[in-house]
C-alpha cells in the first residue's frame, strides 16, 4: 500500500469549474507539500503545509493532521491550470515520499 | 527568486558507462537531494545530504551512485556504470529548516 494516495487520478474540468484534488498519508509527517508538474516535467512548489489552511491567488490547500488528509482547491479553474499535482509528505527526515499525482485537464 | 540549476538538461550515455549529473544548490541552503522519476511513475527519493556528508539513502541508492559536493556550490550525482533501469528524469533539490522545497528543472538521462 503507498504511504501517500492521492484522488482522483484523473480529472477533467471545464474553464470555470471549482477543483478539489484529495491527498491521504498513512505515515506520521512534518509537513505536507503540494506540488506542480508541467509536461516539461520541471516541479514547482506551490504549498507546505503543517496545519490549517493556506491560500495563494486562486489556489487553497488544507491540512487536517487529526484525519491525515490535505485537499487542494483551485477557484475558477483556467486552461493554463493543466497539470499534474503531486501531494508529498515530509516525515522526521526530511526527504519527502511522492504521490503518484492528479493529471488535470482544464477545457475552454 | 533564487533557482536550482541542473545540467545537462538532457544526456544520452551508452550502458555500462559513468554519468555525472550536476546542480547547483541555492546559496543559503542546508540540505540537498536527488530524487529521479521513472517516465510514467512517481517520484522517489534517491538521497540526502547534510554538513557534507549523506544523511540518507534509499535502497535504489546502492554502490553505483556516489554524490559529492567539491566546491561548495556544486553538487553532482555519479553513477559510475549505467543500466538501461537507470534511465529516468534525475531532480536535484535544495531545502532549509522551516522552509519548503526548491527543485531543478530536471535532467533526463537516456541509457542506450
Amino acid at each position: 500500500k503507498n504511504e501517500v494516495e492521492q484522488s482522483p487520478q484523473n480529472l477533467t474540468a471545464q474553464e470555470g469549474e471549482f477543483i478539489t484534488i484529495n491527498c491521504s498519508y498513512s505515515v506520521g509527517i512534518s509537513a505536507l507539500h503540494w506540488l506542480q508538474q508541467h509536461p516539461g516535467g520541471g516541479i514547482v512548489s506551490l504549498f507546505m503545509l503543517s496545519s490549517g489552511k493556506k491560500k495563494h491567488g486562486r489556489l487553497i490547500a488544507t491540512i487536517n493532521i487529526q484525519e491525515k488528509h490535505s485537499s487542494l482547491h483551485i477557484t475558477a479553474s483556467h486552461p493554463r491550470d493543466s497539470a499534474v499535482y503531486i501531494c508529498a509528505v515530509r516525515g522526521a527526515t526530511n526527504k519527502l515520499i511522492f504521490g503518484t499525482g492528479t493529471l488535470l485537464a482544464v477545457q475552454p | 527568486e533564487p533557482e536550482v540549476t541542473q545540467t545537462p538538461s538532457h544526456q544520452v550515455t551508452q550502458m555500462g558507462q559513468e554519468v555525472i549529473l550536476r546542480c547547483v544548490p541555492i546559496s543559503n541552503h542546508l540540505y540537498f537531494y536527488w530524487y529521479r522519476q521513472i517516465l510514467g511513475q512517481k517520484v522517489e527519493f534517491l538521497v540526502s545530504f547534510y554538513n557534507n556528508e549523506i544523511s540518507e539513502k534509499s535502497e535504489i541508492f546502492d554502490d553505483q551512485f556516489s554524490v559529492e559536493r567539491p566546491d561548495g556550490s556544486n553538487f553532482t550525482l555519479k553513477i559510475r556504470s549505467t543500466k538501461l533501469e537507470d534511465s529516468a528524469m534525475y531532480f536535484c533539490a535544495s531545502s532549509r529548516p522551516g522552509w519548503g522545497y526548491t527543485f531543478g528543472s530536471g535532467t533526463r538521462l537516456t541509457v542506450v
